[in-house]
């Protein structure tokens, strides 16, 4: 049973760039949240998906978009890099109807 | 959403059993205990969870006074792969659509 995969592992953008990670949900998840972790901090909340529609926002620009699927894939697009969205993305899927996350392994995003 | 408090860092050598403690002074009665690991460049991995009492699972225990303001995860016997970030959240476990929030976490060294 795949758990969550996220693409590409690594990524290296100049300031100004555009981004887009990807987020295939585990098995049976209907529901996609995205994560920013920057170095020693715990993850941030950036958003949720469910049902192709944005439910939920944490504390981030509108830099920050996102797009769900209607396998339940998502992706994350960023705008306008900033050295500062260096950081570790991190996708999280679950069943809406039940508590039980399962993260990816993240895509490192390095802005120079 | 109940704040909580972790150390920030913990040393341990192999065999010790750890003990982790984290304060939520202002949880909510419907709210639960969730500890994550995370290992470098990994996203979080759910241990434990719980409401009141003693929980056990085959990787950790979780003890919780009656007055549900601190929790504590205990670790028996670590080993070198125990060192990692442990993250104590609270929160109602209605739905697989919350919003995770997560502190720094407390880091965890266990040396040979």
């Amino acid at each position: 049973d795949a758990g969550v995969t996220q693409s590409p592992t690594h990524l290296i953008k100049t300031r100004g760039q555009q981004v887009t990670l990807r987020c295939s949900p585990k098995s049976g998840h209907d529901t996609v949240s995205w994560y920013q972790q920057a170095l020693g901090q715990g993850p941030q909340f950036i958003f949720q998906y469910y049902e192709e529609e944005e439910r939920q926002r944490g504390n981030f620009p509108d830099r920050f978009s996102g797009h769900q699927f209607p396998n339940y894939s998502s992706e994350l697009n960023v705008n306008a890099l900033l050295l500062g969205d260096s950081a570790l993305y991190l996708c999280a899927s679950s069943r809406s109807s039940n508590y039980g996350y399962t993260f990816g392994s993240g895509t490192r995003l390095t802005v120079v | 959403l109940a704040k909580t408090t972790q150390p920030i860092s913990m040393d341990s050598y192999e065999g010790q059993e750890v003990n982790i403690t984290c304060s939520h002074n202002n949880i909510a009665t419907n709210d639960y205990i969730t500890w994550y690991q995370q290992f470098p460049s990994q996203g979080p991995r759910f241990i434990i969870q719980g409401y009141k009492t003693k929980v056990t699972n085959e990787v950790a225990s979780l003890f919780i006074p009656a007055d549900r303001k601190s929790s504590t995860l205990s670790l028996p016997r670590v080993s070198l792969s125990d060192t990692a970030v442990y993250y104590c959240l609270v929160g109602d476990m209605e739905t697989g659509r919350r919003a995770l929030t997560f502190g720094s976490g407390t880091r965890l060294q266990v040396q040979p």
